[in-house]
């Protein structure tokens, strides 16, 4: 099993260009979410999907979107990059589909972006 | 304030030492708690997971939780250069789950 993985591994992008980061697990799971890491700031949470079809919003949504393609895919957007969306932005998954999810989050390799 | 707080480090001891990690909160729902390890350029890795108050071992790992001082501890023991990375505490609040910055740990041989 591969696990969760992400693409690209890396990315430059330009004040205003869009992009999206994709990701998928191979492990059946029901949940999947975006974090971003910052210095100082720790794993934030951008978006999740507590299953196939649903998407809600995390602790800092503004400027991304995204979309929860089939069960193993969840991918995430940038409409018009800005320079403090530069990060590293990690995908996770878990077995469970509930809103109290205590379940244990995997997370992928990362993507590490920088807009200029 | 922050709900989860966390030093940064970094700590740097020699191999074969007892390195405590600790976090702090503020938010007594907190039920579950976790430690997450992060190694250089790779996404992080459940460690440690302990429900409510208590000690959990695990091998060279023993996780301590204090509801009553809402501080939570992770001890190594033996410690070991494959050791060295950023260890994040995380914890449970209903439907979210709030990471701690991170100690970066570096063991020298």
């Amino acid at each position: 099993n591969a696990g969760v993985t992400q693409t690209p591994k890396f990315q430059v992008l330009k004040t205003g260009q869009s992009m999206t980061l994709q990701c998928a697990q191979d492990m059946n799971h029901n949940s999947m979410y975006w974090y971003r890491q910052d210095p100082g700031m720790g794993l934030r949470l951008i978006y999740y999907s507590a299953s196939e079809g649903t998407t809600d919003k995390g602790e800092v949504p503004n400027g991304y979107n995204v979309s929860r393609l089939n069960k193993r895919e969840f991918s995430l957007r940038l409409e018009s990059a800005a320079p403090s969306q530069t990060s590293v932005y990690f995908c996770a998954s878990s077995e469970g589909s509930t809103s109290l999810n205590t379940d244990t989050q995997y997370f992928g390799p990362g993507t590490r972006l920088t807009v200029l | 304030q922050k709900e989860v707080e966390q030093d940064p480090g970094p700590l740097s001891v020699p191999e074969g030492a007892i390195v405590s990690l600790n976090c702090t909160y503020s938010n007594s729902a907190f039920q579950y708690f976790m430690w997450y390890r992060q190694y250089s350029r790779k996404g992080p890795e459940l460690l440690m997971y302990t429900y409510s108050s208590g000690n959990k071992e695990d091998g060279r790992f023993t996780a301590q939780v204090d509801k009553s001082s809402k501080y939570i501890s992770l001890f190594i023991r033996d410690s070991q250069p494959s050791d060295s990375a950023t260890y994040l505490c995380a914890m449970i609040d209903t439907d979210k789950l709030i990471f701690g910055t991170g100690t970066r740990l570096q063991v020298f041989p």
